[in-house]
Order: C-alpha cells, then sequence, then structure tokens
C-alpha cells in the first residue's frame, strides 16, 4: 500500500523558517510527481507547490520566493522549506502523490500542522 | 478566492441524487480534461474519487460520477447516503498565471 507520512510541523514566529518532509513508502517514489496543499484551519485546499520526478519545480504564487519544494529520490522524500513564514501561512500542510500527470492526487498523508504566531 | 467556483453547500435526503458545479474558465478546465474531484471528512485528509473528469479510482463507489461541458465540471451524488457527508473540492490543471493546480472553494454536503 502506498503511504505517505508527513512530518516537521511546528509552532514558529512570523519571519521564521520550518522544514516538512513527507517520506513515501509502497511505490517507485522517483517515477511520480509530488505536491504539497494546505489547508488553513476551517479553510478549503490550496496548492502550494508540485515537483516532477526528474526535479522540476512549480510554485503558487502566494509562496514563490519563500518556499522551496525539493526531493531526495534515494531516501523517498519529498521537502517543503518555508522561510520568512506569515501569519497565513497556517494550517495543515499535506503531501499527495500523483499517479501520473494529470491523474490528480491519487493518494495524501495525514499532514502536519504548521502554525505561524508570537 | 478560488480559482474554480463551488456553491458553498448542497443537501439532500437519503436516496436522492445531488449535483455539485464547478466553473472555471478557459484556462483551467475548459482547457484541460484534468478535471478532479476529492471528498474530506472532518479531520481526515482528502481522498481522490474522480480523475480525468469522469474516472473513478479502483474503490470509489459507483454512485458518484461527473462530466464537464466547457468550463464548468459537476460531481453527481446518486442515492445519497449518510456517509457521503462530507466535504467535496473539485480541482483542474491550469495555465493561468503559473499556477499549475486550482482547487474550488469546497463544498459541504448534508444528509438531511
Amino acid at each position: 500500500d502506498v503511504q505517505l507520512l508527513e512530518s516537521g510541523g511546528d509552532l514558529v514566529q512570523p519571519g521564521g523558517s520550518l522544514r516538512l518532509s513527507c517520506v513515501g513508502s509502497g511505490f517507485t517514489f522517483r517515477s511520480h510527481g509530488m505536491y504539497w496543499v494546505r489547508q488553513a484551519p476551517g479553510k478549503g485546499l490550496e496548492w502550494v507547490a508540485g515537483i516532477s520526478g526528474s526535479g522540476y519545480t512549480f510554485y503558487a504564487d502566494g509562496v514563490k520566493g519563500h518556499f522551496t519544494i525539493s526531493r531526495d529520490n534515494s531516501k523517498s522524500t519529498l521537502f517543503l522549506q518555508m522561510n520568512s513564514l506569515r501569519v497565513e501561512d497556517t494550517g495543515v500542510y499535506y503531501c499527495a502523490q500523483e499517479n501520473y500527470y494529470g491523474s490528480g492526487l491519487d493518494h495524501w498523508g495525514q499532514g502536519t500542522l504548521v502554525t505561524v504566531a508570537s | 478566492q478560488s480559482a474554480l467556483t463551488q456553491p458553498a453547500s448542497v443537501s439532500g435526503s437519503p436516496g436522492q441524487s445531488i449535483t455539485i458545479s464547478c466553473t472555471g474558465t478557459s484556462s483551467d478546465i475548459g482547457g484541460y480534461d484534468y478535471v478532479s474531484w476529492y471528498q474530506q471528512h472532518p479531520g481526515k485528509a482528502p481522498q481522490l474519487i474522480i480523475s480525468e473528469v469522469n474516472n473513478r479510482p479502483s474503490g470509489v463507489s459507483s454512485r458518484f460520477s461527473a462530466s464537464k461541458f466547457g468550463n464548468r465540471a459537476s460531481l453527481t451524488i446518486s442515492g445519497l447516503q449518510p456517509e457521503d457527508e462530507a466535504d467535496y473540492y473539485c480541482s483542474s490543471y491550469t495555465s493561468r498565471n503559473t499556477l499549475h493546480v486550482v482547487f474550488g472553494g469546497g463544498t459541504k454536503v448534508t444528509v438531511l
């Protein structure tokens, strides 16, 4: 079975940094696009960033320049480096796997909570 | 404001059918056959229930069906069951600005 396990969420002050990780198992990690999607408390889903199996990256406008998505295929791990965090970055961050281009986000992790507050 | 527009809520009685709309533009829904739908129960991660406009992943009930016409996509739940009460999100690939994926604002389905 495909499993995605996020970690790294925490309480951080505005302007601070945080690095999220997501370990994948049960599939050939390097063959799949991977994504980060977040959900602010009581709000809807918001796509944050994505990375192809070969490392091509793309970002939502609101996080470009202060979030960086990356992956280590040798460790089946996806990362999200978050810098200059703002209160509005607060939420649950999910990692998700794309089976193939256009297939949608087939598998999701359980999420990790990021709280940005002073 | 979400890139795709969904009604905030839809309700129905057990056994009824309901339809959730999702309206976008020619840069997203109208331009790609990559529309997905997700179901999310409270406190849980979203689950893919429809991909590529109208494909149901293995294990998803046949009571869920979907379609697309122009810039508008729709999800229909037939034979509404209590366990269908959840939030539903549409999503599409997009070429608008530099976004790659956009979501709708979500629709709360209530089973009366």
